[in-house]
């Protein structure tokens, strides 16, 4: 069954610096999302991106806060420049379609600002 | 707004025992309904969804029906085994145009042997 990859497992970034997250999205499909989950509390949604532009994000994705989709197959997060509070869980997900299709996630990319 | 609320955890039991993780919800319009799974170490799997009122999704022994006049997705489990230990999340998708998900906080279930 295809699946949506997340790399890496796990990044350890000092704050300040800029960390770049990398999702492949299943191949047929044309929405993508990154939520967040700090740690125990909701998953929260940040964006989603459709035909090379954002489509809605929260309050919480501001300027710090860009995503791209670089090639056919990548779809990225950047925070330009980190703080203790973006320490997370970050999830990517991909749907065929926004409301008929169900949303399936990668594994995550758990994320710690020192 | 839109907002997703779920019984607080954790929830202990026995295996074989009969599960019920409550949910409610409040939305304008008519949401789709889903339930994710999380189990350690992974990400987020759909278990099952609804669409509309009085529909009810099934997966792997779980059920949940979409009840519009309680604004309640519950989800059900006859018996319990140990493989279902793991965080339970109930999720709306509401009028946004992109169809972002949203999540209640999560109940995490431990099944004893």
């Amino acid at each position: 069954e295809p699946e949506v990859t997340q790399t890496p497992s796990h990044q350890v970034t000092q704050m300040g610096q800029e960390v770049i997250l990398r999702c492949v999205p299943i191949s047929n499909h044309l929405y993508f999302y990154w939520y967040r989950q700090i740690l125990g509390q909701k998953v929260e949604f940040l964006v989603s991106f459709y035909n090379n532009e954002i489509s809605e994000k929260s309050e919480i994705f501001d300027d710090q806060f860009s995503v791209e989709r670089p090639d056919g197959s990548n779809f990225t997060l950047k925070i330009r420049s980190t703080k203790l509070e973006d320490s997370a869980m970050y999830f990517c997900a991909s749907s065929e379609a926004p409301r008929s299709g169900a949303q399936h996630f990668g594994d995550g990319t758990r994320l710690s600002i020192l | 707004g839109n907002s997703v609320t779920q019984m607080e955890g954790p929830v202990t039991l026995s295996e074989e025992a009969f599960l019920t993780i409550n949910c409610t919800y409040t939305a304008t319009g008519y949401p789709s309904l889903f339930w994710y799974v999380q189990y350690p170490g992974e990400g987020l799997q759909l278990l099952l969804k609804a669409t509309k009122a009085d529909d009810k999704g099934s997966n792997k022994g779980f059920e949940a029906t979409y009840r519009k006049e309680t604004t309640s997705f519950h989800l059900e489990k006859g018996s319990v085994q140990v493989s279902d230990s793991a965080v339970y999340f109930c999720a709306l998708r509401g009028g946004g145009s992109q169809g972002n998900l949203i999540f209640g906080k999560g109940t995490k279930l431990s099944v004893k042997p």
